[in-house]
């Protein structure tokens, strides 16, 4: 049981460079989010999906893109990334809005 | 604006010794309250949600209470297991539908 899987778990980019952190479910949830989290910071949303074709913005949307072209996957996009990106990366999918969130085990980015 | 407020910051226990966490919201109208377990390295695991005032869940040592502006996660005769930070978050109507606002979080360590 898979559950969400997130790819990377660690990365090293140079300030400028793009990448996509890669995130998978296999429970047919609906609902995905991107979170990042940062020390004294707590988790915060990034982005999220209500269903395929579907997306919106959370907290901190700036620099970051994403896509929801299947209910399984949900990729998170770094258009040119910064320093102030540096942090820790989670994806969680719910089988709705209402329902408790299951959580990858995270991507570390590290911006230089 | 709504808010989550989570104390203490940190916890050291011996083990055997009963405590509580708190978690202080402001939200507009409730639609649930979460409580997580990380440990580290690893993504949030859920372990409880609450609906409204009143309401009380239970999992093994743990016990989770829900008032109108706060909630409690009670640890009884805790073990070095139960280490790990316990997050709270909340998901209410004027903060949109779908979004969810976590705590700082509150870093246990229980002493064998």
């Amino acid at each position: 049981n898979a559950g969400v899987t997130q790819t990377p778990k660690f990365q090293v980019l140079k300030t400028g460079q793009s990448m996509t952190l890669q995130c998978a479910q296999d429970m047919n949830h609906e609902y995905m989010s991107w979170y990042r989290q940062d020390p004294g910071m707590g988790l915060r949303l990034i982005h999220y999906s209500v269903g395929a074709g579907i997306t919106d913005q959370g907290e901190v949307p700036n620099g970051y893109n994403v896509s929801r072209s299947t209910t399984e996957d949900f990729p998170l996009r770094l258009l040119s990334a910064a320093p102030s990106q540096t942090s820790v990366y989670f994806c969680a999918s719910a089988a709705d809005w209402a329902q408790p969130q299951h959580f990858g085990d995270g991507t570390r980015l590290s911006i230089l | 604006e709504d808010q989550v407020t989570q104390s203490p910051e940190a916890l050291r226990l011996q083990e055997g010794e009963s405590s509580s966490l708190n978690c202080s919201y402001t939200v507009s109208g409730l639609r649930g309250l979460f409580w997580y377990r990380q440990d580290p390295g690893k993504g949030p695991e859920f372990l409880f949600t609450l609906y409204s005032a009143g309401e009380e869940k239970e999992k093994e040592r743990l016990k989770a209470t829900l008032t109108k502006k706060e909630s409690f996660l009670h640890i009884t005769a805790p073990k070095p297991e139960d280490s790990a930070t316990y997050l709270c978050a909340v998901q209410g109507e004027s903060s949109g539908t779908y979004k969810y606002i976590f705590g700082t979080g509150t870093r246990l360590k229980v002493l064998a």
